[in-house]
């Protein structure tokens, strides 16, 4: 079946610009993560949500950064007013609930570079 | 906090050589342990994972063993091939206001050479 989609792949935008990021979850996953990989860090969680809400938001580097979730499915991740340290890939997660040992399924990622 | 460290890498290996990559964690109370292998040019991937302690996962030949005692989770393979180079990331989840969100180690790049 079809895994975990995410658009772009790719995207290459100027400091300063925003930038929309989306998650297309497995059908039926009621939980979704976003998470941050990049060379200095490592992977980094962003947050989290379950169906619509977001109930930990922790992860989020400044209040730059925003993401929503609608009808309990897409998600989008949206990062305002772009800085060089915002390139990384970003990725999003879903599982079939957030349970005790809940596998997450993960997408190919979007790799953000910040002009 | 929670937080995962293993072993520093590039670890390079002939093939059918034995492989061990060393994950210990740092946790509160009972988390689920995890590894994830990310193949070149490509996503994240679940390989295996416990738990509870003493639970063994296992696929692929890799095998990991959730040991409470000493707060480890290492994966091991017998006979390793070239196609299992990639990057192995050991990971531990707990259940809280956030989900169930994943703590990563650094990652460790496996090379196998023939």
């Amino acid at each position: 079946g079809a895994g975990v989609s995410q658009s772009p792949s790719n995207k290459v935008t100027e400091k300063g610009k925003d930038v929309e990021l989306r998650c297309d979850p497995i059908s039926g996953h009621t939980a979704l993560y976003w998470y941050r990989q990049s060379l200095g860090q490592g992977l980094e969680f962003l947050i989290y949500f379950q169906g619509n809400s977001a109930p930990d938001k922790s992860g989020l580097p400044s209040d730059r950064f925003s993401a929503e979730r609608t009808g309990g499915s897409v998600s989008t991740l949206t990062i305002q007013r772009t800085q060089q340290e915002d390139s990384a890939v970003y990725l999003c997660a879903s599982s079939l609930a957030a349970g005790v040992g809940q596998p997450q399924h993960f997408g190919d990622g979007t790799r953000l570079s910040i002009l | 906090g929670n937080s995962v460290t293993q072993m520093e890498g590039p670890v390079t290996l002939s093939e059918e050589a034995f492989l061990t990559i060393n994950c210990t964690y740092t946790a509160t109370g009972y988390p689920s342990l995890f590894w994830y292998v990310q193949y070149p040019g490509e996503g994240l991937q679940l390989l295996l994972k416990a738990t509870k302690a003493d639970d063994k996962g296992s696929n692929k030949g890799f095998e990991a063993t959730y040991r409470k005692e000493t707060t480890s989770f290492h994966l091991e393979k017998g006979s390793v091939q070239v196609s299992d180079s990639a990057v192995y990331f050991c990971a531990l989840s707990w259940i809280t206001g956030g989900g169930n969100k994943l703590t990563f180690g650094t990652g460790t790049q496996l090379k196998v050479e023939l």
